[in-house]
């Protein structure tokens, strides 16, 4: 089973409301990640947890706060988002046991809508 | 410089027919290289993963590794219409990381 979900599929807020983003993923993988894509465009990379600890921030700004309460969930929480932020937030994640040959398979993705 | 290149196209193949998809890559250390499918409107799914140089089959799909030229490919023999995606080209270009960068992806059309 190979499979990573996500919670909420379609997410519309504005841009004072707070929010968050739920994956999870059962497949004792110890690596999860957050993609952000814009339409027509490629994922972008915007954290990286390994073993539950923070590993890659791409210089994110602060009004997106990544959490990782255990090994099979991952949370993005949402505040003061502007319209530009609207995207696809995918997660992914990988068995986390270090070097480059690991496979990363993605969630369902939310659809996020800023007004 | 852009990390990994592909060509956006769009790529339009008769249904049957090889699609041919090509992705270059600048980092010489990069180890790992994946191409993931996406449904318009979907979450990319993993095709192939390659990590040495040659060809890699799995049923219709073969990817090809160049390291010397850092070039990888993806052949999709008797092509058909449900192959009509964006293919994303992924290279782990960190050494020690498992960070993944994304082409831009190139758009196939298979015409029925």
């Amino acid at each position: 089973d190979t499979e990573v979900t996500q919670t909420p599929k379609h997410l519309v807020m504005g841009m004072t409301n707070k929010k968050s983003l739920k994956c999870e993923q059962h497949m004792g993988h110890r690596a999860m990640y957050w993609y952000k894509q814009k339409a027509k465009k490629p994922p972008e990379l915007m954290f990286v947890y390994s073993y539950e600890k923070l590993s890659i921030n791409e210089s994110v700004p602060s009004r997106f706060s990544p959490e990782c309460p255990n090994s099979s969930l991952l949370n993005l929480h949402l505040h003061a988002l502007q319209p530009e932020d609207s995207a696809l937030y995918l997660c992914a994640s990988s068995q986390g046991r270090g070097g480059t040959q690991e496979t990363q398979y993605f969630g369902p993705g939310t659809r996020l809508l800023v007004l | 410089q852009k990390e990994v290149e592909q060509n956006s196209g769009p790529l339009s193949v008769p249904e049957g027919a090889i699609a041919s998809l090509n992705c270059t890559y600048s980092d010489r250390v990069s180890q790992s290289f994946f191409w993931y499918r996406q449904y318009s409107g979907k979450s990319p799914e993993l095709i192939m993963s390659i990590y040495s140089n040659g060809d890699k089959e799995d049923g219709r799909f073969t990817a090809q590794l160049n390291k010397a030229s850092q070039y990888v490919s993806l052949l999709i023999r008797d092509s058909q219409p449900s192959d009509s995606a964006t293919y994303l080209c992924a290279v782990n270009i960190r050494t020690g990381a498992n960070n993944l960068f994304f082409g831009t992806g190139t758009r196939l059309t298979v015409i029925p």
